[in-house]
């Protein structure tokens, strides 16, 4: 079975980098054909997809946000970390990660539980 | 960028059929995935690479994709499909892009 959690800060100030952590289980990001995204949802608002991780360390990115994010793995540790600078009100959302399997084409399934960043000062 | 569009709600009677649209240019090139969310919940996989089903979902969720629309059916619908349904591509035009859908919002009455 394969979970995800997110974990990081519940409150950031605007400027200030967020740096959140995705822990997963019941599955290797050393295995060929796996990889990990990061999404996010404002509150009342759609997803939007941030970035992805391969199993061989290839990196993607939002074009509008590309300047911002910095997304890296520790697989002895079997965590994702999405880093994001520069937060700002408008930031505010639920951040999630999700599991692929068939990258890039492939679906996410499943999502972690997401976690709330509010931006404010 | 692409783009896909979906109506932003669709209203529909326990027992009927509801179908949500999700349009975009040539889409039928794709591989298109749903998503249903509940409030407060994470979202669910419920029908990838067009038409087919995770485990544990229901034969009532399916779905198509041709030319410029896909489309998710959920039929017979129940009270617990009340929720919000997003569509994923992969659009490798200009780039690796994961693309959502703006959502669509099902009410059962």
């Amino acid at each position: 079975q394969i979970t995800l959690k997110e974990s990081g800060p519940t409150l950031v100030k605007p400027t200030q980098t967020l740096t959140l952590t995705c822990t997963f289980s019941g599955f290797s990001l050393s295995t060929s054909g796996v990889g990990v995204g990061w999404i996010r949802q404002p509150p009342g608002k759609a997803l939007e997809w941030l970035a992805f991780i391969y199993w061989n360390d290839d990196k993607r990115y939002s074009p509008s946000l590309k300047s911002r994010l910095t997304i890296t793995k520790d697989t002895s540790k079997n965590q994702v970390v999405l880093a994001m600078a520069n937060m700002d009100p408008v930031d505010t959302a639920t951040y999630y990660c999700a599991h692929n399997m068939n990258p890039p084409f492939g679906w996410f399934d499943p999502w972690g539980q997401g976690t709330l960043v509010t931006v404010a000062s | 960028s692409y783009v896909l569009t979906q109506q932003p709600s669709v209203s529909v009677a326990p027992g009927q059929t509801a179908r949500i649209t999700c349009g975009g240019n040539n889409i039928g090139s794709k591989s298109v995935h749903w998503y249903q969310q509940k409030p407060g919940q994470a979202p669910v996989l419920v029908v990838y690479d067009d038409s087919d089903r995770p485990s544990g979902i229901p034969e009532r969720f399916s779905g198509s994709n041709s030319g410029n629309t896909a489309t998710l059916t959920i039929s017979r619908v129940e009270a617990g499909d009340e929720a919000d349904y997003f569509c994923q591509v992969w659009d490798s035009s200009g780039g690796h892009f994961y693309v959502f859908g703006a959502g669509t919002k099902v009410t059962v009455l």
